[in-house]
């Protein structure tokens, strides 16, 4: 069964400097992997997605996350983190059946001025 | 465009109580997914419907249902409410038969409050 696995619950970083977020997956195939950002008390907004074709994929907001079929990694990283990019971080990967996903359990941002 | 459409936001019921809560997706939309947010859960699959039929339901009790109509509109209905049925309640929609190839647009959410 696919699962997904976010390792830190809670990062804090200086405004300017460099984010990564870990995501680990757990699929047989080739997995449909996502990163959403959800803002307090907002929905979730979908920043990038990765399925096929160049492991490195580039979403919105200035964010990358890089495919490590090795390491069943997909990690989301910024070069610089801005004040507004604090928020509740969250990784998922496509079911095999093609119609739902399973999340991770979230990474909070917070960032300091 | 607008996008996926939730009312209520806030919603405080009593334990017992029944709840109905509505997503209206994005216009073109087919698939309408519902999922339930709390703290120590996470994020957790309800059901999944395309072209008004549920094609997939995550792990709840049958106290949780739902519905979509000929408009992709949909609604769930939670029955005899308990303590921890309290959570954000998302809607997700997507335009694709296939979701998981292209992701969803979320709307804000339901926050229910049982007391």
């Amino acid at each position: 069964a696919q699962s997904v696995t976010q390792p830190d619950i809670h990062i804090t970083v200086s405004e300017g400097a460099s984010l990564e977020l870990r995501c680990n997956y757990s699929y047989g195939a080739t997995p449909y992997l996502f990163w959403y950002v959800q803002s307090p008390g907002q929905g979730l907004q979908l920043l990038l997605k990765y399925f096929s074709g160049d492991t490195l994929v580039q979403g919105i907001k200035g964010f990358e996350a890089e495919f490590k079929r090795s390491q069943s990694s997909f990690n989301l990283r910024k070069p610089s983190v801005h004040w507004s990019d604090a928020a509740e971080y969250f990784c998922a990967v496509g079911a095999d059946t093609g119609n739902q996903f399973y999340f991770g359990t979230g990474t909070s941002l917070t960032v300091i001025p | 465009k607008a996008g996926v459409t939730q009312t209520p936001r806030y919603l405080i019921k009593t334990r017992g109580q029944q709840v109905t809560l509505s997503c209206s997706p994005i216009s073109g939309h087919r698939s309408v997914s519902w999922y339930q947010q709390t703290p120590g859960q996470g994020l957790q699959f309800l059901f999944e419907y395309f072209s008004e039929t549920q094609r997939n339901k995550g792990n709840f009790p049958g106290r949780f249902s739902g519905r979509q109509f000929s408009n992709s509109r949909s609604e769930m209905n939670v029955s005899t409410l308990e303590l921890g049925d309290s959570a954000l309640y998302l809607c997700a929609s997507s335009p694709y038969a296939q979701v998981t190839n292209y992701g969803y647009t979320f709307g804000s959410g339901t926050r229910l409050t049982v007391v």
